[in-house]
């Protein structure tokens, strides 16, 4: 079982939609939970930290569930420029980060 | 936010040639820098865990004679792929962590023909 697993994708919606992706984790050791976003040939930069309380950042939601070992990320009316592959990423703690394989988002007008 | 910066960007070589790889840390000391490989369509998968002073820790499977990693100060890490082959061919990614974040550089894109 891989450490990081991510919904499959591609996702391909119009802009103004709302779309959600999910992530589990399977380290119950695991102690920090983000993010990121990877552009085509880019590095990944990060979009932000995930919480047991919820994290909102404008347009974009994220919420981490301990319990089920689950990440989940919203984002609401979809810009094109969210067009873009978001990573899910644990730190498990004195390690790496450890990342999902991504899910890519295409926003089309 | 810190950058970390990647020297060369882009390389292509014949197979056989080595090939370093040059990662700094422009605004902070990092005692610890990473190193990452992603092939196309797939994640970022740790290669190794580059220490300030001593030896590298490699992940399984990471060959440690051919990726040699030096991290001889706190601002600059190398990853040389010796002898590399077209199976080297890659996008590789250091990362080095600050104190509350991970900072990623640019990546360099690896071809061996």
């Amino acid at each position: 079982r891989k450490e990081v697993e991510q919904d499959p994708g591609p996702f391909n919606v119009p802009e103004g939609a709302t779309v959600a992706f999910n992530c589990t984790y399977s380290n119950s050791a695991s102690q920090s939970f983000f993010w990121y976003r990877q552009d085509c040939r880019k590095e990944p930069k990060l979009l932000m930290s995930v919480y047991s309380s919820g994290n909102e950042d404008g347009r974009f939601t994220a919420q981490l569930n301990r319990a089920s070992q689950y990440i989940s990320l919203l984002i609401r009316d979809s810009k094109l420029s969210d067009s873009a592959t978001y990573l899910c990423v644990v730190f498990i703690g004195g390690t790496a980060l450890i990342f999902g394989k991504g899910t890519t988002l295409s926003v089309s007008s | 936010g810190a950058v970390v910066s990647q020297h060369p960007s882009w390389v292509i070589c014949k197979s056989g040639t080595s090939v370093k790889i040059e990662c700094r840390s422009l605004d902070f000391q990092a005692t610890t820098m990473f190193w990452y490989r992603q092939f196309p369509k797939q994640s970022l998968m740790l290669m190794a865990t580059s220490n300030e002073g001593s030896k590298a820790t490699y992940e399984q499977g990471v060959e440690k004679d051919k990726f040699l990693i030096n991290h001889a100060s706190l601002t600059l890490s190398t990853l040389t792929v010796t002898s590399a082959h077209p199976e080297d061919s890659s996008f590789y990614i250091c990362s080095a962590r600050g104190v509350n974040e991970q900072f990623f550089g640019p990546g360099t894109r690896l071809t061996v023909l």
